[in-house]
This record gives C-alpha cells, structure tokens and sequence, in this order.
C-alpha cells in the first residue's frame, strides 16, 4: 500500500521567515511526487518531481527529490501571510493505468505577520 | 488553464436523501476523472476512479451501492451520495486529467447531512 507522510503537521512562523516541509514515501512502483497548496478548497498544483537531486523553483518556492532516501522538501523564503496554507504532498498510486494521488495529511502552514 | 467547475459547492440535506454533486471539465475533456473525501484535518482519501464510458473503480473499503459514479460524457463526472447519513458528511472534491495527463481539481463541495 503506498504511503505518504508529512511533517511537520503545523506550523506557526512570522513573516519573512523561511520554512521547509518535509515529504516522505513509499511506493511500489515511483513515477512521480507532486506539492499542492490548499488555501481554502481546491488544491492548486505546486510542483512535479520526477528526478533526484533537481530543484524545481518557482519564486519563492523551491522543491527538491531525493529518491534514494525517499523524501522530497518542500522551501518557502522569506514567507508571507499570503502563503498560509495547507501543503499537501501527494505520489501517482502504484496501479498501472489512470490511478489516482495519494495525498499525505498535509502540513498546516500559519504565517504571522 | 484549465478549469475544473464543481457544483454544488455546498449543501445540506436530511438524513436518507440522496445529494448528486456535478464536476465538469470547461474547457478539455477528462476520459478520467477523480473523486476525493476528504475529513476535517484530514487528508484528500481517494474514493473513486472515474471513467469515460466504463463503470468507475472503486477504492477499497468504498461502497459503490452508496457512491454512485457516472461519467457520461467527456465532460462530465457526477457522484451521487445515496441515502445519506451524518457520517457521510464531508468534503468532496474531484479532479480531472487534462489530454497532457495533468491533474485539475474542483473547488469541492461540501456536504453536511443532518
């Protein structure tokens, strides 16, 4: 059964901070791990991660893959109020053809200002 | 982009009803699409794979008789939540697959059953 864990849960930072969240895995059969921001009800695509080693930036946003360890992070600089938000991080389902994510619980970023 | 429409966005209903929530891609087709349920402070738990013709696969431990999935046109994914009950309240979300295979969600819908 694969399996995605975030860390941490929440987190409470001020503004202008820098955060990193964490992302880990298991999965039969990897082909690739996204990030999704959720403010209020749908989630909005961060980013796709395919390789190791590859920082995927966007912004102020940033992502890397580690697929020997298993884990991907998830950088946020000098974050603002804006970027409160649940961040989920979810990896393809094992199955051939169309499967679906599987999601972790997300990690539940509040920004102070 | 690509926009993912979802409707309702909320609704209550009585115990025993049965409540369809509509989710349309506007302006691809989706021959795949997906529901998600998803519990307060909780993650998005897939329910359902929805195809374009075929009938829906189901998750394990997801009741088809109970959520009924009709994906009749390219366009178009409706799961209907039958007979509800206060447990079955939630919120539920879909996405669909673009032709370049990336993924689009709703905005949810969230249903509340009393």
């Amino acid at each position: 059964e694969d399996k995605v864990v975030q860390s941490p849960l929440s987190l409470v930072v001020h503004e202008g901070d820098t955060v990193t969240l964490n992302c880990s895995y298991e999965v039969t059969n990897f082909r690739s791990l996204l990030w999704y921001k959720q403010e209020k009800k749908a989630p909005t695509f961060l980013f796709m991660l395919t390789s190791s080693g590859i920082e995927k930036k966007s912004g102020r946003l940033s992502s890397i893959l580690d697929k020997k360890e298993l884990f991907s992070i998830l950088n946020i600089t000098a974050t603002q109020t804006g970027d409160s938000a649940v961040y989920l991080c979810a990896v393809p389902s094992s199955g051939g053809g169309a499967d679906g994510l599987t999601f972790g619980k997300g990690t539940h970023l509040i920004i102070q200002p | 982009g690509a926009v993912v429409s979802q409707h309702p966005s909320w609704v209550i209903c009585k115990s025993g009803t049965s409540v369809k929530i509509e989710c349309r891609s506007l302006d691809f087709q989706a021959t795949t699409m997906f529901w998600y349920r998803q519990f307060p402070k909780q993650s998005l738990m897939l329910m359902a794979t929805s195809n374009e013709g075929s009938k829906a696969t189901y998750e394990q431990g997801v009741e088809k008789d109970k959520f009924l999935i009709n994906h009749a046109s390219l366009t178009l994914s409706t799961l209907t939540v039958t007979s509800a009950h206060p447990e079955d309240s939630s919120f539920y979300i879909c996405s669909a697959r673009s032709e370049g295979g990336k993924l689009f969600f709703g905005s949810g819908t969230q249903l509340s059953v009393l």
